[in-house]
């Protein structure tokens, strides 16, 4: 199916183990985001990527690592997960830059950390 | 600091009045505005651009530069109208607002 995809959905996990959340997207869009969702904070950026080995950090990238090997897959790994970060995580691409191009977003995964 | 602000976290509207959702930026230079829209069950997507001066769904936003803000809004609601919107900003970064419910009243 095209599209931007996110898995797993959901994922519990528990403090300080390493955990990896996967995004592809079938567009080959330039640039995709991740973002994470919280209670009173809205959408912030945690890392953004606008082509393969091109990432940079967003708002709140500590605690995360991104790669991106290939333009269509952008995963996101905590390393060593806390429970503040318990959120939703939203992966998005764009055809081309930040400016006023449309985001698609994927589905988000809810992850727990216990 | 660059922050967009949502003031109402939730907002209430009976079905057929005006609807009005706040957004206010403080940002330097000439970024780019948005609101995206989330509706139950479904991705977070956009639904205008201040760069298309577009109406979607009947919805519209005017950037008031003097004001710096970016209201959304509608005439008339409707019942399909119930979701969470967020107004964004974007230029070398990408802020959200925190969001704003909007519940509409039958």
């Amino acid at each position: 199916d095209a599209g931007i995809t996110q898995s797993p959905r959901y994922k519990i996990t528990e403090t300080g183990r390493q955990v990896t959340l996967m995004c592809h997207q079938t567009w080959s869009h330039s640039y995709m985001f991740w973002y994470r969702q919280d209670l009173g904070h809205g959408l912030r950026l945690i890392y953004y990527s606008a082509a393969a080995d091109i990432t940079d950090k967003g708002e709140v990238p500590d605690g995360y690592v991104v790669s991106r090997s290939k333009t269509e897959n952008f995963p996101l790994t905590l390393e060593s997960a806390t429970r503040s970060q318990t959120s939703v995580y939203f992966c998005a691409s764009s055809e081309l830059g930040t400016g006023v191009y449309e985001q698609y977003f994927g589905p988000g995964t809810r992850l727990t950390v216990t | 600091a660059q922050r967009v602000t949502q003031p109402e976290k939730l907002l209430s509207v009976f079905k057929g009045a005006p609807v009005e959702l706040k957004c206010n930026y403080s940002y330097s230079g000439s970024p780019e505005l948005f609101w995206y829209v989330q509706y139950s069950r479904q991705r977070l997507q956009l639904l205008l651009r201040h760069i298309s001066r577009e109406s979607i769904k009947g919805f519209t936003a005017d950037l008031n530069k003097g004001e710096t803000s970016f209201h959304l809004k509608k005439p008339f609601a409707q019942e399909e109208d119930s979701a969470m919107y967020y107004c964004v900003v974007m230029d070398d970064k990408i802020i959200f607002g925190k969001g704003t419910r909007l519940h509409i009243l039958p």
